[in-house]
């Protein structure tokens, strides 16, 4: 059963500083996905991650992928207030084009940049 | 583009009432379709997925049910309700740049 972790799942931090959330998932996987939702909304979502070694960046955040240690990374730099949300990674059970993919979430780490 | 409906936003329903909630579709053909389920405070759960019309996998036993009568649409069901029914739930497909999309969710309250 594929297990996936995330931590912190909760940060408090100030304005301009930086910050790195951490994704551990149980089983071999090189699809991971990256998630905001603000409170009483949808998902939205961030980043793709397809391979390992892959970098994406949006903004103050960029998310990386270690498909060798099952890690992936959020770091956040120079926070700002409007990055207060709640952040999922999501690791994909693809099973082959005629099961689809299948998304187990982390539990999510919920971020609040104080001013 | 691609959008995503779910409805109703929100539903207040008592123990032991049928449900049904709606999603669908537009702008793209033959997706694939889930249906999760977030309670309060907590992360997403795969309740079913679907590939085609009229195929249906469950991820866990519950006392929930999922049709896809039509291409772009996926209905979840049940009979009767329970308490530990209630939750936020989330339609969403998954598009050709992998990437899985969610509609807006309807928030369920079961009392």
């Amino acid at each position: 059963e594929l297990k996936v972790e995330q931590n912190p799942l909760f940060l408090s931090m100030q304005e301009g500083k930086n910050y790195t959330i951490y994704c551990n998932y149980s089983t071999t996987s090189d699809r991971l996905y990256w998630y905001r939702q603000d409170p009483g909304k949808s998902l939205e979502s961030l980043f793709v991650l397809l391979s390992n070694g892959a970098v994406k960046q949006e903004g103050r955040l960029m998310a990386s992928l270690d498909t060798k240690a099952r890690l992936s990374t959020l770091h956040i730099t120079a926070a700002v207030h409007d990055l207060s949300a709640t952040y999922f990674c999501a690791v994909d059970r693809h099973l082959g084009s005629a099961s689809g993919s299948r998304l187990t979430f982390g539990e999510g780490t919920q971020l609040t940049v104080n001013p | 583009s691609q959008t995503i409906h779910q409805w109703p936003a929100t539903l207040v329903q008592p123990v032991g009432s049928p449900l049904s909630l709606e999603c669908t579709v537009e702008g793209t053909s033959n997706p694939n379709l889930y249906w999760y389920r977030q309670a309060a405070g907590r992360g997403l759960q795969l309740l079913f997925y679907s590939v085609g019309i009229g195929q249906i996998s469950s991820e866990v036993p519950q006392n929930l049910s999922a049709s896809r009568p039509q291409d772009r649409q996926f209905i979840l069901s049940s009979k009767k309700l329970l308490l530990s029914d209630s939750g936020f739930y989330l339609c969403a497909w998954h598009g050709g740049y992998n990437e899985q999309f969610f509609g807006p969710g309807t928030r369920l309250t079961v009392l």
